[in-house]
């Protein structure tokens, strides 16, 4: 998985708590993208950034923030998870901003 | 709206019966198209970009090729192993050197021994 980590890989969280996922990479990359994969609906953007706290929205913003404090580390954090939010959370990274490469994914289930 | 959109669903195939999946976009600006392979419970792995129209890419027993409109994964013989889900994506310039990557919903391959 090119150097990327993700943590935890399966999480079971309540409505209304904070949940919070880490992306590691020990490659460098300057970019670095959050990610939800549902059912009948391809991957989709949730933030990405280009640099240490330099960050973005993607298309599926809402209810979702990131931090970027080092290279390596890209922070997503639910901050009142709904179930809305169930899904699989993929975090990736780009050297030069076109080919990303993928980690394997967080399971979020909220209940 | 960009869109790009992936068909057959699925495809079930006998090893060895080489077929082809499509990859149709409409994507504003395009400046790669994008093809990544998904095994189950695993992340998406990098297989092929493409940047222009009559470019083609091959790897082992797939071959990917673009047009203006859209884009193929010819799949020649393939074995057991080639079973997975193939994601195509359309990459549209979006601030600096950085590409908004825009998802087919995948074609999910079943190559039976």
């Amino acid at each position: 998985d090119a150097g990327i980590t993700q943590s935890p890989r399966h999480k079971v969280t309540e409505t209304g708590t904070p949940v919070t996922l880490r992306c590691h990479q020990t490659e460098n990359h300057r970019y670095m993208y959050w990610y939800r994969q549902d059912p009948g609906h391809g991957l989709r953007l949730i933030h990405y950034s280009y640099g240490v706290k330099d960050t973005d929205k993607g298309e599926v913003s809402d209810g979702y923030s990131v931090s970027r404090s080092k290279t390596e580390d890209f922070l997503l954090t639910l901050e009142s998870a709904t179930s809305s939010q169930t899904s699989v959370y993929f975090c990736a990274i780009s050297e030069s901003g076109d080919i990303q490469y993928f980690g394997a994914g967080t399971r979020l289930s909220v209940l | 709206e960009d869109q790009v959109t992936q068909s057959p669903e699925a495809l079930r195939l006998q090893e060895g019966e080489s077929s082809s999946l499509n990859c149709s976009y409409t994507v504003s600006g395009l400046r790669g198209l994008f093809w990544y392979r998904q095994d189950p419970g695993k992340g998406p792995e990098f297989l092929f970009t493409l940047y222009s129209a009559g470019e083609e890419k091959e790897k082992e027993r797939l071959k990917a090729t673009l047009t203006k409109k859209e884009s193929f994964l010819h799949i020649t013989a393939p074995k057991p192993e080639d079973s997975a889900t193939y994601l195509c994506a359309g990459g549209a310039q979006s601030g600096g050197s950085n590409y908004k990557l825009t998802f087919g919903k995948g074609t999910l391959l079943t190559v039976n021994p």
